[in-house]
């Protein structure tokens, strides 16, 4: 089956500092999305990409699909406390409409 | 109320009990799915409802039962459930035929068995 590889698995970063982290997958996706997960919650949407190089931005997070369609990479700029939590990286590919594989996560922690 | 629910919260049961989940979706979306997360293991998929209409069942033990009524609201019937099950148990909805595949998720149900 599909498998996606998320790293780093976890990051201790000081506020104000950026952060990077990304997926990369086995095969082709035609979509890519990222996601935050707050203790105790699901998980909520950030950004979604739809295009191979798409690059797009929420606040301060920028996200961006992957020439060859097989990776994402999602940075955080000037990280805050409440940027704690998990993020995670889904994927949907041609032929698998209404599913997603995810990645399994990476854990960010903020120290002040 | 707005976006995905789900109810209860956090849910302990003996492994003789029967239970249900609930989640509702407030977005006018058409799919429906259930999730359950371990810990250190990605989501991993159980159903997938698209007008009502099971469309994916990723070989899940019959113990666990899922009820589509309408577009709007899924169940998760739980019985003679095992340890093992516990975990965190996700709802999500879609539009069918938007753009991409997005999926928005509800809080969760906490679920322990003892």
């Amino acid at each position: 089956g599909q498998q996606l590889n998320q790293s780093p698995q976890s990051m201790f970063i000081q506020e104000g500092e950026d952060v990077s982290m990304n997926c990369t997958s086995s095969s082709i996706f035609n979509t890519w999305l990222w996601y935050k997960q707050d203790p105790g919650e699901g998980p909520v949407l950030l950004i979604a990409l739809y295009k191979a190089g798409e690059l797009t931005s929420n606040g301060r997070l920028t996200a961006q699909f992957g020439i060859t369609r097989k990776d994402s990479f999602l940075n955080i700029s000037a990280s805050i406390p409440s940027d704690v939590g998990i993020y995670f990286c889904a994927g949907q590919s041609a032929g698998t409409a209404s599913k997603l594989t995810f990645g399994t996560g990476t854990r960010l922690q903020v120290t002040l | 109320e707005t976006g995905v629910t789900q109810t209860p919260r956090h849910l302990v049961m003996g492994m003789t009990n029967k239970k249900s989940l609930k989640c509702e979706q407030h977005l006018g979306h058409n799919a429906m799915y259930w999730y359950k997360q371990s810990a250190k293991k990605p989501l991993e998929l159980m159903f997938v409802y698209n007008f009502k209409e099971q469309t994916e069942n990723n070989s899940v033990p019959s113990r666990f039962s899922p009820e589509c009524p309408n577009s709007s609201h899924l169940f998760l019937h739980l019985h003679t459930l095992q340890p093992e099950d516990s975990a965190l148990y996700l709802c999500a909805s879609r539009q069918a035929g938007g753009p991409g595949e997005t999926q928005y998720f509800g809080p969760g149900t906490r679920l322990l068995v003892l």
